[in-house]
């Protein structure tokens, strides 16, 4: 099975600050690469889906890089609503669907 | 718009079993990849199961392989999952998820909550 390792596992930041999460998998999973969002007792989001393709309505300070193995969440400018847990999951192949551990984001 | 319904959840004692059941409205059902992951309180997501629009086609994570069965109703625009031997660590939330394009999980139900506890 495909491994999916996210770093760092939280981080604090402030408003406004530029947010870089990474997400590294155990073999290439060519561009099959997802990242998600999720709020406190809420259903985690689509946000970036193929590596780099921002979902509709998911605002442009958010994109997604990366192709391979190794892959890169960032955030440009941070907002209030963007303090959450992030996850990274690649659907490369047949499953299982791994998911990276997440990243928490919190204010500083 | 689309929904996703999970029901069934509830406590359980270890060993017992459950049938969660996930309502789909807003989509074409039966042509679509649908799936199970799951969420111990305080962790992460944890992908447990695959099927085809037709059923003909299943996956399992091996942490379910041979205690979970996931099947489909197309008629009743339905989604299932029987879990048998419960285990504590099954302990979580379980989410029914629509698999779009690239196997990105486009569409989430508000999950059900399963206790496994003696």
């Amino acid at each position: 099975d495909i491994q999916m390792t996210q770093s760092p596992s939280s981080l604090s930041a402030s408003v406004g600050d530029r947010v870089t999460i990474t997400c590294r998998a155990s073999q290439s999973i060519i561009n099959y690469l997802n990242w998600y969002q999720q709020k406190p007792g809420k259903a985690p989001k689509l946000l970036v889906y193929g590596a780099s393709n921002l979902q509709s309505g998911v605002p442009s300070r958010i994109s997604g890089s990366g192709s391979g193995t190794d892959f890169t969440l960032t955030i440009s400018s941070l907002q209030p609503e963007d303090f959450a847990t992030y996850y990274c999951q690649q659907t490369y192949s047949a499953p299982p669907w791994t998911f990276g551990q997440g990243t928490m984001v919190e204010i500083k | 718009q689309v929904q996703l319904v999970e029901s069934g959840g509830g406590l359980v004692r270890p060993g017992g079993s459950l049938r969660l059941s996930c309502a789909a409205s807003g989509l074409a059902f039966s042509d679509s990849y649908m799936n199970w992951v799951r969420q111990a309180t305080g962790k992460g997501l944890e992908w447990l199961s695959y099927i085809s629009g037709s059923g003909g086609t299943i996956y399992y994570a091996d942490s379910v392989k041979g205690r979970f069965t996931i099947s489909r109703d197309n008629a009743k625009n339905s989604l299932y999952l029987q879990m048998n031997s419960l285990r504590v660590e099954d302990t979580a939330v379980y989410y029914c998820v629509r698999s779009g394009e690239m196997g990105t999980a486009n569409y989430w139900g508000q999950g059900t909550l399963v206790t496994v506890s003696s």
